[in-house]
């Protein structure tokens, strides 16, 4: 079985701080993808990162970064400089290789709620 | 533009009438899926198809059916077995890229029944 988990219900801050997202994984697949979406008030859920299993580096898009530990089994998810733009729900989410397929089913998190404050 | 297309953004049904959600893709993706959305919690997988005309059960699927008589179309009918049908339901679809690619989602439609 597979779980993700987010800790953090809701978290919020002011504009300009640095806040870091948390989510923990399971599986015991050695194969598996992680992802990061991010859900804005409208609804539609967007896709912001992938990343497997055998590839550990971290990665940074602008004032976005992800720090994957297999170690801890955890991908974080840091926003440098929040802007209010920035408020949404974001998913973290784990598929596991089916069989060599390259159509997974995905397992979210329960989503952490995301405030920046002007 | 490439993407996904649901309709409609609101749905109202009384209970004991089902009821079918539309999703739509042009962006020649072999799979599709749909994910029901309750307050506070993440997406649960209702079906998914990897190919035309094949489809298979996923986490929460009583209730629920599904087609895929086209590549580009799989709708959700939400029946009156569903006992709690309320919710924000997404549709997704993939595309294969080396090992287990990113889905990429619709709108949404959120379904209120009374």
């Amino acid at each position: 079985a597979q779980k993700v988990t987010q800790a953090q219900t809701e978290i919020s801050v002011v504009e300009k701080e640095d806040v870091t997202l948390d989510c923990v994984y399971e599986t015991r697949d050695t194969t598996y993808y992680l992802f990061w979406y991010k859900q804005p008030p409208s609804g539609e859920l967007v896709f912001l990162i992938r990343r497997n299993s055998f590839d550990e580096q971290n990665e940074i898009s602008g004032r976005y970064s992800w720090n994957f530990q297999k170690s801890t089994s955890s991908f974080n998810f840091t926003i440098t400089a929040s802007q209010v733009v920035d408020s949404a729900v974001y998913f973290c989410a784990l598929a596991a290789n089916a069989g060599g397929t390259s159509y997974g089913k995905l397992t979210f998190g329960q989503g952490t709620i995301l405030t920046v404050h002007p | 533009d490439g993407g996904i297309t649901q309709s409609p953004k609101y749905l109202f049904r009384k209970e004991g009438q089902n009821v079918t959600l539309s999703c739509e893709q042009n962006l020649n993706h072999d799979a599709m899926y749909w994910y029901r959305q309750d307050p506070g919690q993440g997406l649960r997988l209702i079906y998914y198809s990897q190919i035309v005309n094949d489809f298979q059960k996923g986490d929460i699927a009583e209730g629920y059916s599904v087609s895929r008589e086209k590549k580009e179309s799989f709708p959700l009918t939400v029946t009156s077995a569903q006992k709690n049908p309320t919710a924000f339901y997404l549709c997704a679809s993939s595309g294969g890229s080396g090992g287990i690619g990113e889905q990429y989602f619709g709108p949404g439609t959120r379904l209120t029944v009374t």
